[in-house]
């Protein structure tokens, strides 16, 4: 069974820093997509950046970006020039299957003024 | 069009009470899912709709669930006798398809209804 897994329930960085969230899955498909979710507090989840599988290039959005490594089944996301909106919980998640989505517990991700 | 809309956004019941839960779609989405996050938890699958077929139903979908999209349009999902145990979010999702394999349609989320059982 496919699993995601997030090491860090919790994390800060100062504004302006960088920071960056780790998430390792695992699975024996080849073929699958890989996102980052972002949940501010009491707010909708929102997509933050997606990387396909078969992508050797890491996918980027602005100051977001990923480090995937296939063979190491590890898919990091960056997070630079930190912003204050950037506070709030970040779900790494896996799908192969058509439809549905499989996420990590999550990092509560705090931004320091 | 504002994206997902649900509501209530919060429903407090008593166990054993049913209560029903409504999600409105993107329009246009032809794919409409349902999650339920508990406290300190991802989001876990709960099933799905393509228009107004409901094509996968997650084990944790006990039979005190039920989900329908009537004309293939908004969704509700049913839960009766509630019991604690059914304290979440239950969060809703759409998308439309786009093809390739695996579809590279994106889920669109809903703010959610937060569900309190006493």
């Amino acid at each position: 069974a496919q699993t995601v897994t997030q090491s860090q329930p919790e994390m800060s960085v100062q504004e302006a820093e960088t920071v960056t969230l780790s998430c390792t899955y695992d699975t024996s498909e080849s073929d699958y997509y890989l996102f980052w979710y972002k949940q501010p507090p009491s707010r909708q989840m929102i997509l933050v950046i997606r990387q396909e599988a078969y992508k050797q290039q890491n996918a980027t959005e602005n100051r977001f970006s990923v480090n995937f490594q296939k063979a190491a089944k590890s898919f990091s996301l960056k997070i630079s020039d930190s912003q204050l909106g950037d506070a709030a919980m970040y779900f790494c998640a896996y799908r192969s299957d058509p439809v549905k989505i499989i996420f990590g517990k999550g990092t509560r991700l705090h931004i320091l003024p | 069009d504002t994206g997902v809309s649900q509501n209530p956004r919060h429903k407090i019941t008593k166990r054993g009470q049913n209560v029903t839960f409504r999600c409105d779609p993107i329009s246009e989405h032809n794919r409409l899912y349902w999650y339920r996050q508990t406290l300190g938890q991802g989001p876990e699958f709960l099933t799905y709709f393509q228009n107004e077929a409901q094509l996968e139903k997650s084990r944790l979908l006990s039979d005190r669930f039920s989900a329908e999209r009537p004309k293939g349009s908004f969704s509700t999902l049913e839960i009766q006798r509630t019991e604690q145990g059914d304290s979440a979010m239950y969060l809703c999702a759409s998308s439309k398809v786009a093809g390739g394999f695996p579809d590279t349609d994106t889920q669109y989320f809903g703010p959610g209804t937060r569900l309190t059982v006493l």
